[in-house]
């Protein structure tokens, strides 16, 4: 059964970068033909893309995060990683990883559990 | 502003067919590409409900279905149970900017 599971820093400084990391189990980031990627839900708003990344080690970013963010993995560990610089409040949301159904276009199958992220001073 | 609408809010009676639409444009729906929707209930991680227009993953019951035309797609929902209750999202990809995902804003199922 495939888990993900978000952690990292639950605040963060304004003008500093978040970072955040998705683990994996079940499945491996490499040997696999999915897409993995990053949504966020800012509190009391809906659901928004970040970016995925294929197995190969491609991104795709959303075009209004497109320059803030970077989307990695280390394989090793069975770990893909998120990271927005220069935040400000505005990227205070839920965080989610997820792995699609199968190609990029076909829907997230797979969700963590999401963690809350405060940008805050 | 989300690139895909749907209705803020809609509501039903236990038992009754509530349905939920999601309009977007020539360079997403229009453009042919798949819709999907999640079933976001509160405290817990979206769930996938319908992928590809129409299709229901494995132990989503039949309650539950998806339909698309033209720059719309829609979600049905038969037989309204107390825990249907929650949000519910469109997503489908968009050719502009180089392409990229879109979710809808998101609709708000209250059960009466």
């Amino acid at each position: 059964q495939l888990q993900l599971q978000e952690s990292g820093p639950r605040l963060v400084k304004p003008s500093e970068t978040l970072s955040l990391t998705c683990t994996v189990s079940g499945d491996s980031i490499s040997s696999s033909s999915y897409y993995w990627g990053w949504v966020r839900q800012p509190p009391g708003k809906g659901l928004e893309w970040i970016g995925s990344m294929f197995s190969s080690g491609s991104t795709y970013y959303s075009p209004s995060l497109r320059g803030r963010v970077t989307i990695s993995a280390d394989t090793s560990k069975r770990q893909f990683s998120l990271k927005v610089t220069s935040v400000t409040a505005a990227d205070t949301a839920t965080y989610y990883c997820a792995r699609s159904r199968v190609a990029l276009l076909s829907g997230f199958a797979y969700w963590g559990q999401g963690i809350l992220v405060t940008v805050s001073s | 502003q989300s690139v895909l609408t749907q209705p803020p809010s809609v509501s039903g009676a236990p038992g009754q067919r509530v349905t939920i639409s999601c309009s977007g444009s020539t360079s997403n729906i229009g453009a042919g590409f798949d819709v999907h929707w999640y079933q976001h209930l509160p405290g817990t991680a979206p769930k996938l409900l319908i992928y590809s227009d129409n299709n229901r993953p494995s132990g989503v019951p039949d309650r539950f279905s998806g339909s698309k035309s033209g720059t719309s797609a829609f979600l049905a929902l038969t037989g309204l149970q107390a825990e249907d209750e929650g949000d519910y999202y469109c997503q489908s990809y968009d050719k502009r900017l180089s392409g990229h995902l879109v979710f809808g804003g998101g609709t708000r199922l209250t059960v009466l």
